[in-house]
């Protein structure tokens, strides 16, 4: 069985805070990983897909980092804004597999 | 470029009740999946279609679900009969197939049920 595990499980930052958190997976047998942005009533949006050891991508305020050899990643938002608030998955595929396999989220609420 | 539509968003039935999901993807992706995604939990695969063809249906459970992609466009997930437990968000992704298993997925806003 697969873990993936998001931490916190939930965040409360206050507007222009910047804030990150992790997605673990294991660090054997690596392909992708995944982030995406979910708001309350929208489509689930896709933010990084990230292959390669020491990736970091940008995109805006967010950005992501990537370490395949212990099996983590970041997710950075620098100046949280309101409009941040949304539940942030990540999703790992191991070698071998077509198969996204989802952390359960942190819920982050960013308050003005 | 319109994203992945599903219908309806939400959905209200009564246990042992049939009921059916509609999804269409984004235009020319030739790759489409249902996901079930539970309270606190993240999505898991239900199904996943190479154009008709369903290539990973590991995880539907196929006593009650079932799934098609005529034509391989949009695609329907039926249950049937439901069962309290089914009450999840339905969502449904598309990726061009472009690039294999680093492909972006591109996700509808999802199906609510509840089952009473």
């Amino acid at each position: 069985i697969l873990n993936v595990e998001q931490s916190p499980q939930s965040l409360h930052v206050q507007e222009g805070d910047s804030t990150n958190f992790t997605c673990s997976f294991p660090s054997s047998n690596f392909y992708a990983l995944h982030w995406y942005r979910w708001e309350t009533a929208k489509s689930p949006e896709a933010l990084f897909v990230m292959t390669l050891n020491g990736d970091e991508k940008k995109k805006g305020r967010i950005s992501a980092t990537l370490n395949t050899k212990e099996g983590y990643s970041y997710l950075y938002i620098k100046g949280s804004q309101p409009e941040d608030s949304a539940t942030y998955l990540c999703a790992f595929i191991k070698g071998g597999s077509e198969k996204l396999v989802f952390g359960k989220g942190t819920k982050l609420t960013v308050n003005p | 470029e319109a994203g992945v539509v599903q219908s309806p968003r939400y959905k209200i039935i009564e246990k042992k009740q049939p009921v059916a999901f509609w999804c269409n993807p984004i235009s020319g992706h030739n790759t489409l999946y249902w996901y079930l995604q539970n309270l606190g939990q993240g999505p898991e695969l239900l199904i996943r279609y190479e154009n008709e063809e369903a290539v990973d249906d590991s995880q539907l459970p196929k006593d009650r679900f079932s799934a098609e992609r005529l034509k391989g466009v949009d695609s329907t997930l039926k249950i049937q009969p439901a069962e309290l437990g089914d009450s999840a968000v339905y969502l449904c992704a598309s990726s061009p197939g472009t690039s294999g298993r680093a492909d972006t997925q591109y996700f509808g806003p999802g199906t609510r049920l509840t089952v009473l």
